[in-house]
């Protein structure tokens, strides 16, 4: 069984679409988060929801909108996409606010072309 | 502004001896750090961790030391083996809520390989 799980894992689509990532967790974790890590291969944080409540959201364009329909959902959607927002986009789950580490699922390649 | 950093890209060392990966902060009110492995197409994996009020914790072959006067933690792997080969993230956290709540903050990697 999958801890968390990404969908889809590679992504391709065209300049100005508008696409979606879907990610669930199935450890009963109180927190999830939205990861981008870029071309330079730091991860970044996006978004983190603790019980479907956004608690933090760093500087993201407002392109980029999480949604948490329940607290094992945390999906993300992303308007008129540009090149720049090629990536691997990284989901994740953990208990404790993230002292105890997290689950990572294992990633959404998207190429903007 | 990064405020972890992982200094050396990449390390390769022979199978039995040891690992040292290194990482360097600069903020100091993190008080809780860890590392993770990634292998390619997976999501990063948590290893070991530590808080600042410790300077050394150990897991079987993982050792993570940590030295806050030199805001520099390492990770130590004995021994080495080739399926150790990954990239390993450095990551460190602070505060237990507010807008800080669970966020980590990644170094870029360091790719090791593993010799056989």
């Amino acid at each position: 069984d999958t801890a968390v799980s990404q969908t889809p894992k590679y992504l391709v689509t065209q300049m100005g679409n508008d696409k979606s990532i879907k990610c669930e967790q199935n450890l009963g974790h109180d927190t999830m988060y939205w990861y981008k890590q870029d071309s330079k291969k730091f991860l970044k944080i996006m978004f983190s929801y603790n019980n479907k409540e956004l608690i933090i959201n760093e500087t993201v364009p407002n392109r980029f909108s999480p949604k948490s329909p329940d607290k094992a959902h945390l999906n993300l959607h992303i308007n008129s996409l540009e090149l720049g927002d090629s990536a691997v986009y990284f989901c994740a789950s953990s208990q404790a606010g993230g002292k105890v580490g997290y689950t990572f699922g294992s990633g959404t390649r998207l190429t903007v072309v | 502004d990064q405020q972890v950093k992982q200094n050396s890209p990449s390390l390769s060392v022979q199978e039995g001896r040891i690992s040292i990966l290194n990482c360097d902060y600069t903020n100091s009110m993190f008080d809780y750090f860890l590392w993770y492995k990634k292998y390619p197409a997976e999501g990063p994996t948590f290893l070991i961790s530590i808080s600042s009020i410790k300077d050394k914790n150990e897991d079987g072959r993982f050792t993570v030391f940590l030295n806050k006067s030199a805001k520099h933690l390492s990770l130590h792997i004995v021994p080495s083996q080739p399926g150790d080969s990954a990239v390993y993230f450095c990551a460190a956290s602070y505060g237990a809520g507010g807008t800080s709540y669970g966020k980590l903050t990644f170094g870029q990697g360091t790719i090791l390989t593993v010799h056989p």
